[in-house]
C-alpha cells in the first residue's frame, strides 16, 4: 500500500516554542488530514486539507497542502504543555481509504 | 453525547479462540472504519464500510472480517487469532461528505494473543 514518511519522529521542546512537523510520500493524495492522539485516547481531528496549496489555520496550528499533493506541514505555535501527544498525519486517496503516517511523539517541557 | 464506543477495551485471549470486538456510533454515521496502531507504524486501516452491506478492505486486512447489518455496528471480528494480531485497535466513523476523511475514533481496545 501506499506509505507516508513522518518526521520527525519524536520532539522534546520547551513551552512557548513553535514546532514543525512534516510528511511526505512518493504518492498522490486528494486530501491530507492532521490528528493528534492523547495518551490513552482515540486520534482527533486537527486539520483537513482538501485543495493543493491550501493553507488553513486551527488557533494555534497551521497545515499546508503541497502543491505536488505528496507532502504536507503541521506548525504549532506557541506550544503549551497540553499540546503533548503524537501527531499523525493522513491522506487520502480514494473514498474511504485513509493512510497515516508513523506518528511525532512532541513532548513540551514546562 | 456523541461518540464511538467499543468493547471490550482489553482483551486477553489465546490463540485460535474466536473473538470479536464490537463498534457503535450514535452519529448516524454511513462511513466505520477499523484500524489497528503499533509501534513506529501509525495506524493501518483493516476494513471499512461506506454503508449498510457495504464494506472494502483496507490495507491490513488478513485474518480479520466484518460485518455491517446495521448503520451504528461495525464488529471486528477475529477467526483465529495469532500473537501477531495483538495491538491497539481503534474503530472510526464519519458522515462519509468529502470522501469519509474526517473521522471520529472510538477509545481503543488493546487486544493480546498468547
Amino acid at each position: 500500500g501506499q506509505q507516508l514518511n513522518q518526521s520527525p519522529q519524536s520532539m522534546f521542546i520547551q513551552e512557548g516554542e513553535d514546532v514543525s512537523m512534516n510528511c511526505t510520500s512518493s504518492s498522490i493524495f486528494n486530501t491530507w488530514l492532521w490528528y493528534k492522539q492523547d495518551p490513552g485516547e482515540g486520534p482527533v481531528l486537527l486539520i483537513a486539507l482538501y485543495k493543493a496549496g491550501e493553507l488553513t489555520s486551527n488557533g494555534r496550528l497551521t497545515a499546508q497542502f503541497g502543491i505536488t499533493r505528496k507532502d504536507s506541514f503541521l506548525n504549532i505555535s506557541a506550544s503549551i504543555p497540553s499540546d503533548v501527544g503524537i501527531y499523525f498525519c493522513a491522506g487520502g486517496t480514494s473514498y474511504g481509504k485513509l493512510t497515516f503516517g508513523q506518528g511525532t511523539i512532541l513532548t513540551v517541557h514546562p | 453525547e456523541a461518540q464511538v464506543t467499543q468493547n471490550p477495551r482489553y482483551l486477553i485471549t489465546v490463540t485460535g479462540k474466536k473473538l470479536t470486538v464490537t463498534c457503535s456510533q450514535n452519529m448516524n454515521h454511513e462511513y466505520m472504519s477499523w484500524y489497528r496502531q503499533d509501534p513506529g507504524l501509525g495506524l493501518r486501516q483493516i476494513y471499512y464500510s461506506m454503508n449498510v452491506e457495504v464494506t472494502d478492505k483496507g490495507d491490513v486486512p488478513e485474518g480479520y472480517k466484518v460485518s455491517r447489518k446495521e448503520k451504528r455496528n461495525f464488529p471486528l471480528i477475529l477467526e483465529s487469532p495469532s500473537p501477531n494480531q495483538t495491538s491497539l485497535y481503534f474503530c472510526a466513523s464519519s458522515t462519509g461528505q468529502g470522501g469519509g476523511y474526517e473521522q471520529f475514533f472510538g477509545p481503543g481496545t488493546r487486544l493480546t494473543v498468547l
